[in-house]
């Protein structure tokens, strides 16, 4: 596949749980975005990393919230101890430095 | 920091009419997208565009960067032209800011 891709699509968990979301960028591509879409709005900005270095998290909404893209490819979006306010549409883009994004299917996030 | 703005929020169109949405955006930006979201929820990258015009079959973007503002022309819309169409604006280091959208309905 020559795609974004993210693991799980869907993710039903309970109030309190840890959740892990997985993001595969497009090989070569440096940089690497995760945002978050509520339903009916625009995807909003969480964090960016060119290779494994993490370069903007000003978009993370609290401390429950980290990523990691350890090895300059995969990368994980962790919520700790997750709260109902956290369920939306999280997405994955990656590109060439500064150049387009290409968005992946997105992982739906449920907490009930 | 950078503001969008997308109008019109929602529009109804028949088969084969045409149609131009706008995005207006607060400050000097680095590049431009837009993107389609589909019913199915994947975001199609459709045309990156930081100034000028680009034409993709029935689809043709213009980004006047210094009036701050992008146009998204429909020509002899289809069924599957239906969804969200969003314009995001990329501030200096790369994140995308996005508009809210407009949702687009088109009627056989």
């Amino acid at each position: 596949g020559a795609g974004v891709s993210q693991s799980p699509r869907y993710k039903v968990t309970k109030r309190g749980q840890d959740v892990a979301l997985r993001c595969d960028p497009i090989s070569g591509h440096v940089s690497l975005y995760w945002y978050r879409q509520a339903l009916g709005q625009g995807p909003e900005f969480l964090t960016y990393f060119n290779y494994e270095a993490q370069q903007d998290k000003s978009g993370l909404p609290n401390d429950r919230f980290s990523a990691e893209r350890p090895e300059g490819s995969i990368s994980t979006l962790t919520i700790q101890r997750t709260e109902q306010r956290d369920s939306a549409m999280y997405r994955c883009a990656s590109s060439l430095v500064q150049n387009e994004q290409f968005f992946g299917p997105g992982t739906r996030l449920t907490v009930l | 920091g950078i503001q969008v703005e997308q109008s019109p929020p929602d529009l109804i169109l028949q088969e084969g009419a045409n149609s131009t949405l706008r995005c207006n955006f607060s400050d000097s930006v680095n590049n431009l997208q837009w993107f389609h979201q589909n019913p199915w929820g994947q975001l199609i990258n459709l045309f990156y565009i930081p100034s000028g015009t680009k034409q993709n079959g029935r689809l043709s973007a213009t980004t006047v960067a210094t009036e701050r503002y992008s146009l998204l022309y429909i020509s002899s819309s289809q069924t599957t032209d239906s969804g969200v169409y969003f314009c995001a604006v990329e501030e200096w280091g790369g994140k995308l800011i996005f508009g809210q959208g407009t949702e687009l309905s088109v009627k056989p």
